[in-house]
Parts: C-alpha cells; sequence; structure tokens
C-alpha cells in the first residue's frame, strides 16, 4: 500500500493545548519520516523529520515513531495560535523513483487565543 | 536559502485556453515536481523531473505536460484547460538523496499557484 493514512481533521482546540498529529503506515520496513506544515496560502515546509524509531524534540515539537503500531505522531505543547496550519506527513517513495515523497491528506490545526 | 518561485499567485482562465504554469529554483536541485492540490485529496503528484529535458509521470498526468529544458526551471502545461483543472497548483525541487542539512529527499515547494478555470 503507497498512501500514508491521515486524519484529516479539522482540528481546533485552545491555546496551550497539547496537540497530538497522526499518521499510520504500511510497510514496517519504512523508517524515514518527516512532517512538513503548511501555512494558509503557502507551500508545504519542512518542520521536522525522524528515523527509525523513538522521539526526536524540536523546541516544542516532538515526532514520534512506532514501529511496532506503524503509527507516526507530531506532539505540539503549549500551541499557539500562530501553530494554526496544515500538518502533512510524509516518507521516501522506496522502490520509485529517487527523490519522490509520499504525503498524508494533511491535517487542519486551528489553535484558538 | 532555497527558493522556489513560482510566475502567478493567482491565475483565471477559460475553458480551452492553454495554461502555463513557470517555476524557477535558483539552488541547482536535480529534481523538480509539479503537484495539485484539493481539499481532501492532498497533495497528488502530476509530474517530476529529475533532469533536463527528463520527465516521469505521476499519479494524475491527463490533462498536463511539463517541460524542462533549463535546470532552474520547470513548466506545466494545460493543453486545453479545464474546470475539473480548478486547483492550487505547487512546485517543488529537491536533490536526490541527502540535502545540505542532512534531510533526505527534502522538497522545497514554492508558494502555490490558484488556477480558475471557468
Amino acid at each position: 500500500q503507497k498512501e500514508v493514512e491521515q486524519d484529516p481533521g479539522p482540528l481546533s482546540v485552545p491555546e496551550g493545548a497539547i496537540v497530538s498529529l497522526n499518521c499510520t503506515y504500511s510497510n514496517s520496513a519504512f523508517q524515514y519520516f518527516m512532517w512538513y506544515r503548511q501555512y494558509s496560502r503557502k507551500g508545504p515546509e519542512l518542520l521536522m523529520y525522524t528515523y527509525s524509531s523513538g522521539n526526536k524534540e524540536d523546541g516544542r515539537f516532538t515526532a514520534q515513531v512506532d514501529k511496532s503500531s506503524k503509527y507516526i505522531s507530531l506532539f505540539i505543547r503549549d500551541s499557539q495560535p500562530s501553530d494554526s496550519a496544515t500538518y502533512l506527513c510524509a516518507r521516501p517513495n522506496y522502490g520509485g523513483s529517487q527523490g519522490n515523497l509520499i504525503f498524508g491528506k494533511g491535517t487542519k490545526l486551528s489553535v484558538k487565543p | 536559502d532555497v527558493k522556489v518561485t513560482q510566475s502567478s499567485r493567482y491565475l483565471v482562465k477559460r475553458t480551452g485556453e492553454k495554461v502555463f504554469l513557470e517555476c524557477v529554483q535558483d539552488m541547482d536541485h536535480e529534481n523538480m515536481f509539479w503537484y495539485r492540490q484539493d481539499p481532501g485529496l492532498g497533495l497528488r503528484l502530476i509530474y517530476f523531473s529529475y533532469d533536463v529535458k527528463m520527465k516521469e509521470k505521476g499519479d494524475i498526468p491527463e490533462g498536463y505536460s511539463v517541460s524542462r529544458e533549463k535546470k532552474e526551471r520547470f513548466s506545466l502545461i494545460l493543453e486545453s484547460a479545464s474546470t475539473n483543472q480548478t486547483s492550487m497548483y505547487l512546485c517543488a525541487s529537491s536533490i536526490p538523496g541527502t540535502s545540505g542539512s542532512g534531510v533526505y529527499n527534502e522538497q522545497f515547494f514554492g508558494p502555490g499557484t490558484r488556477l480558475t478555470v471557468l
């Protein structure tokens, strides 16, 4: 299965809440995942990437891969209105042409002040 | 900083018109991509190119063609625009393998062109 599955939301939370964004994937051999953030009327930009299982932290953001359940997550602590955006998970298209990424459909997040 | 620019932010065309969307990147990237993005459908790959004059079909190439005559420029062509091609079009570029920041296959996106076909 090619797709990375992602709940499209929308997700609305109050400022300061902990946000959990999730994706599932089909093949346990996949090890490399990315999270892109896309503000309204802009192109996506890379937020974080993770390799293999475990956690990776960058400020208020934590990316987590659970290989046993084929689950990837992005946690946002102390969410801010400026975090309001669409978040897309992605993985390299292994076996396809080099450079291709497979994107989830994106989860739209709104953080209310 | 990598910069990917697209020729127009907003474009309105008539059904049947030939439409050109231009994308330019300034980081000497080998790979360039054209996506369309629609609500509920996410990013869908139309075409990509891994070298000058080279192209490969993505998931939804029907009704589109591309041109890459120079490494920095990748054009998307709608031969005869139709209303179902109304969408946000995003261009991206990347190097194959690991980028300077250590990220594998990182794609850099332009700001997008919102195309409306009437």
